[in-house]
């Protein structure tokens, strides 16, 4: 069974700071991961994703994570803050032999940016 | 090309009664699925529709069906709602080139659904 536990459900950051949303997964096989934002009264927009090539992944609107097997982590970072990265950030797994397209999700990170 | 469309994107209902809804995937997409997002249990993955048939299930009961048409689109039913049906209900569709997990999910805007 896959799960994904994401550290923090609301995080607040100063405009210009940076911005660290966590992820960890467990999976028993190798894991594609994926980050998603979804603002308000809208469905879920994919950041980026990965699928065992590059170990560190660069996706839209400056954001990048990098996959670390040995801590079992997909952690997603922005190194400057706007005030239009406000929305609810959710990391989800899925894995090889998923036949076909079941994501688990983790439980979201609200992220709100201060002026 | 346009995005994935759900109708409608509200919707009231009593309990007891069965709701339908629907949803147009990305032109060329094969694949359907289907999420629930509540407060409470966040994101929670339905079932998935390929080629008309249901190829994976989550652990919802049975009250929960979908089906799939020959155009990809794919509609949800709920049968005999409770209060906790009450959610966004989410739909995605991706092209489904490798199969094997790997590829993109793109979601439409959701419906939500209110249960008194």
């Amino acid at each position: 069974a896959q799960s994904v536990t994401q550290l923090g459900s609301h995080v607040s950051v100063s405009e210009g700071a940076l911005v660290l949303l966590r992820c960890n997964y467990s999976s028993s096989v190798p894991p594609y991961l994926f980050w998603y934002v979804q603002y308000p009264n809208q469905g879920l927009q994919l950041l980026l994703k990965y699928t065992s090539a590059a170990t560190l992944v660069k996706g839209i609107n400056g954001f990048e994570a990098e996959f670390k097997k040995s801590e079992t982590s997909f952690h997603l970072t922005k190194p400057s803050a706007h005030m239009s990265d406000a929305a609810e950030y959710f990391c989800a797994v899925s894995s090889f032999k998923a036949a076909g397209n079941k994501l688990t999700f983790g439980g979201g990170t609200r992220v709100l940016v201060k002026p | 090309k346009a995005g994935v469309t759900q109708t409608p994107r509200y919707l009231i209902k009593t309990r007891g009664q069965q709701v339908t809804l629907s949803c147009s995937p990305i032109s060329g997409h094969r694949s359907v699925s289907w999420y629930q997002q509540t407060p409470g249990q966040g994101l929670q993955f339905l079932f998935e529709y390929f080629s008309e048939t249901q190829r994976n299930k989550g652990n919802f009961p049975g009250r929960f069906s979908g089906r799939q048409f020959s155009n990809s689109r794919s509609e949800m039913n709920v049968s005999t709602l409770e209060l906790g049906d009450s959610a966004l209900y989410l739909c995605a569709s991706s092209l489904l080139i490798a199969g094997d997990g790997t590829d993109t999910q793109y979601f439409g805007p959701g419906t939500r659904l209110t249960v008194l």
